[in-house]
């Protein structure tokens, strides 16, 4: 069955790098556009990103241009979030989702929890 | 950006009940609306996009109405397992937001 499973989330201190990954599984990888999406504890969700089936085209919140690569590696069925210059307003639980009948989230991840403190 | 604004933030209603719950988009989004449900501790589940299409295994007490920028997700009679917060989403334009969320509570 598909299933998307994140790593990578932790506790990390403000202005530091994080690198989140997204594994996937039960479905051909390379021919869906992903996406992450986070929720800050107790809140809402929030779309941070997007990454074409090629990686040819790439879409990001405001919140977090410029600061967030988002990238695939998809021989080896991947997605990677790389998080720069963190803010304690990054912390979250990043969820990785594929992308469905155009900018649909099913199915999503478990989930990774980013934590920025110091 | 558009902005999609859910009512009531709390609603609280007794098994078997109807629930109705509002999505406002601050400008028109067409039909491309959908609605998600998350329980404590789980990701989000899709249940309806494009207003009124329900997702994959989704039962037929959930639909979604509206076009334009009001939406309706209801629940025609509530299990107990419906209890949980429900997103709205639109895909009309990038970003893609999400609204606020409505927790549909047990009374």
């Amino acid at each position: 069955q598909v299933q998307l499973v994140e790593s990578g989330g932790g506790v990390v201190q403000p202005g530091r790098s994080l690198r989140l990954s997204c594994a996937a599984s039960g479905f051909t990888f390379s021919s869906y556009t992903m996406h992450w999406v986070r929720q800050a504890p107790g809140k809402g969700l929030e779309w941070v990103a997007a990454i074409a089936y090629d990686g040819s085209n790439k879409f990001y919140a405001d919140s977090v241009k410029g600061r967030f690569i988002l990238s695939r590696d998809n021989s080896k069925n991947t997605l990677y979030l790389q998080m720069n210059s963190l803010r304690g307003e990054d912390t979250a639980v990043y969820y990785c989702a594929r992308d469905y009948l155009n900018h649909w989230f099913d199915p999503w991840g478990q989930g990774t929890l980013v934590t920025v403190s110091s | 950006e558009i902005m999609l604004t859910q009512s009531p933030a709390t609603l609280s209603l007794s098994p078997g009940e109807r629930a109705t719950l509002s999505c406002r988009a601050s400008q028109s989004v067409s039909n491309y609306l959908g609605w998600y449900q998350q329980k404590p501790g789980q990701a989000p589940r899709l249940l309806i996009y494009d207003a009124s299409n329900r997702a994959t295994g989704i039962p037929a007490r959930f639909s979604g109405s509206g076009s334009g920028a009001d939406f309706t997700l209801t629940i025609s009679g509530l299990e107990p397992e419906d209890f949980a917060v429900y997103y709205c989403q639109q895909r009309s334009s990038w970003p893609l937001t999400f609204g606020g969320g409505t927790k549909v509570e047990i009374k």
